[in-house]
């Protein structure tokens, strides 16, 4: 299937550990993202790559690292969970680089941190 | 910064009535303008956009009208069925932009 792909789906850990979500994307796009989905379902960008290259890198606590290894995949590394950190993440990629872009999202990364 | 406010926050209809979700944005330069539909458990779905160069689109049962004077836009479900409940989402950008600001989002329920 052609997708964009997440892992793990569920996250459950303690405060101040180290946790990484991976994505994967099939599409061939040039770009992907990651986004935080809170409580409240409010969905907020965080970082974009596009080529590899960071594009985009919203107010996000600087315990949120984001690597790219290639354009196919945008892993998240978050150093000392907080409470505050639990919510959905979302991986998504898209075409180009322009907001213009339809952006296809994959399923969800939903952290809980106790 | 854009800036988008959506309303409501929660609506129900009743299956076969029509749906009107409305947002509101800032930034006057915002010219396109999306709607993503995310169900129980997954991520969101591009369903309907439109460009400022256009006041109204249409696909099947959905509809999105745009008043670029007033800085709002709407989407619209006619007919609506099971199917269309939902978390809906609207955003807005401008060419140039590389982020979609998002909307709160509106959990819509259809009920049969």
């Amino acid at each position: 299937d052609t997708a964009v792909s997440q892992t793990p789906k569920y996250l459950v850990t303690q405060m101040g550990n180290d946790k990484s979500i991976k994505c994967e994307q099939n599409l061939g796009h040039d770009t992907m993202y990651w986004y935080k989905q809170d409580s409240k379902k409010f969905l907020k960008i965080m970082f974009s790559y596009n080529n590899k290259e960071l594009i985009i890198n919203e107010t996000v606590p600087n315990r949120f690292s984001p690597k790219s290894p290639d354009k196919a995949h945008l892993n998240l590394h978050i150093n000392s969970l907080e409470l505050g950190d639990s919510a959905v993440y979302f991986c998504a990629s898209s075409q180009g680089g322009a907001s213009w872009d339809e952006q296809f999202f994959g399923p969800g990364t939903r952290l809980t941190v106790l | 910064g854009e800036n988008v406010e959506q309303h409501p926050s929660t609506l129900s209809v009743q299956e076969g009535d029509s749906a009107v979700i409305k947002c509101t944005y800032s930034d006057s330069a915002s010219n396109y303008f999306p709607w993503y539909k995310q169900e129980l458990g997954k991520g969101p779905q591009l369903i309907i956009d439109i460009r400022s160069n256009v006041g109204e689109k249409k696909d099947q049962r959905i509809a999105v009208t745009l008043n670029k004077t007033a800085k709002h836009f709407s989407l619209h479900i006619t007919e609506t069925q099971p199917e269309d409940s939902a978390v809906y989402f609207c955003a807005a950008s401008h060419q140039g932009a590389q982020k979609l600001v998002f909307g709160q989002g509106t959990r819509l329920t259809i009920n049969p």
